[in-house]
C-alpha cells in the first residue's frame, strides 16, 4: 500500500539544537498531518496542513506543507527535554477518509 | 470527558487464543478507527468505521475482525491469535470528514503479546 518516507527514522540532539525531519511520498496529499507520540500514549495532532506551500507554527514548532505536495517538513527550534518522543507525519488524499503514516522520527534530547 | 478509552492496558495471549479489544469514545465523533504500531513501521490501519453501520477494511485486516456496535463503541476481535499480531493496538477517533474535522483523538493504546 501506499507508504511515506520519514527521514530521519532517530536523532540525538543536545538540548538547545533545532530540529528538523521531513516525509516525502510518491503520491499528492490533500492533507499533512505532524502527530507526537510521548513514551507509553497515543498520539497527538501537533500541526495540520491544507494548502500547498502553506506554513505553519506552533510554539515552537513549525510545519510547512510542500509545494509539489508530495512532501512536509517539520522544524522544531530550540529543543526542551520535553520533545523527547516519536514524530509521526500523516497525509490523507482528497476525499479520502483514511490517513497514511510514516515510520515515525525517534526524538532523543542530551540534556 | 474522557476522550478515548481502551481496555484491556496489557494482555498476554497464547497462539490461537481469541480476544477483543474495546474502545470507546465520548465526543460524539462519526468515524473510529483501528490501528497496530510496530518498531520502525508506524501506525498502518488494520480496519475503520466510517460511521455508525459501516466498517471497511484498511492495510492490515487479515487475522481481525471488528464490530461497531453503536457510536461510541467500536471493538476489535482476534479470533485466533498468532505472534505476528503482537503489537501496540491504538483506536482513533474522529469527528467526520470535512477539513475542519480533520484530527483523529488517539486511545492510550492497547499492548498485546501473543505467545
Amino acid at each position: 500500500g501506499q507508504q511515506l518516507n520519514q527521514s530521519p527514522q532517530s536523532m540525538f540532539i543536545q538540548e538547545g539544537e533545532d530540529v528538523s525531519m521531513n516525509c516525502t511520498s510518491s503520491s499528492i496529499f490533500n492533507t499533512w498531518l505532524w502527530y507526537k507520540q510521548d513514551p507509553g500514549e497515543g498520539p497527538v495532532l501537533l500541526i495540520a496542513l491544507y494548502k500547498a506551500g502553506e506554513l505553519t507554527s506552533n510554539g515552537r514548532l513549525t510545519a510547512q506543507f510542500g509545494i509539489t505536495r508530495k512532501d512536509s517538513f517539520l522544524n522544531i527550534s530550540a529543543s526542551i527535554p520535553s520533545d523527547v518522543g516519536i514524530y509521526f507525519c500523516a497525509g490523507r488524499y482528497q476525499g479520502a477518509q483514511k490517513l497514511v503514516f510514516g515510520q515515525g522520527t525517534r526524538l532523543t534530547i542530551n540534556p | 470527558n474522557a476522550g478515548v478509552t481502551q481496555t484491556p492496558k496489557f494482555q498476554v495471549l497464547k497462539t490461537g487464543q481469541s480476544m477483543t479489544l474495546q474502545c470507546a469514545q465520548d465526543m460524539n465523533h462519526n468515524s473510529m478507527y483501528w490501528y497496530r504500531q510496530d518498531p520502525g513501521m508506524g501506525l498502518r490501519l488494520i480496519y475503520y468505521s466510517a460511521s455508525e453501520g459501516t466498517t471497511d477494511k484498511g492495510e492490515v485486516p487479515n487475522g481481525y475482525n471488528v464490530s461497531r456496535l453503536n457510536k461510541r463503541e467500536f471493538s476489535l476481535r482476534l479470533e485466533s491469535a498468532a505472534p505476528s499480531q503482537t503489537s501496540v493496538y491504538f483506536c482513533a477517533s474522529t469527528p467526520g470528514h470535512s477539513r475542519s474535522t480533520d484530527t483523529q483523538y488517539f486511545g492510550p493504546g492497547t499492548r498485546l503479546t501473543v505467545l
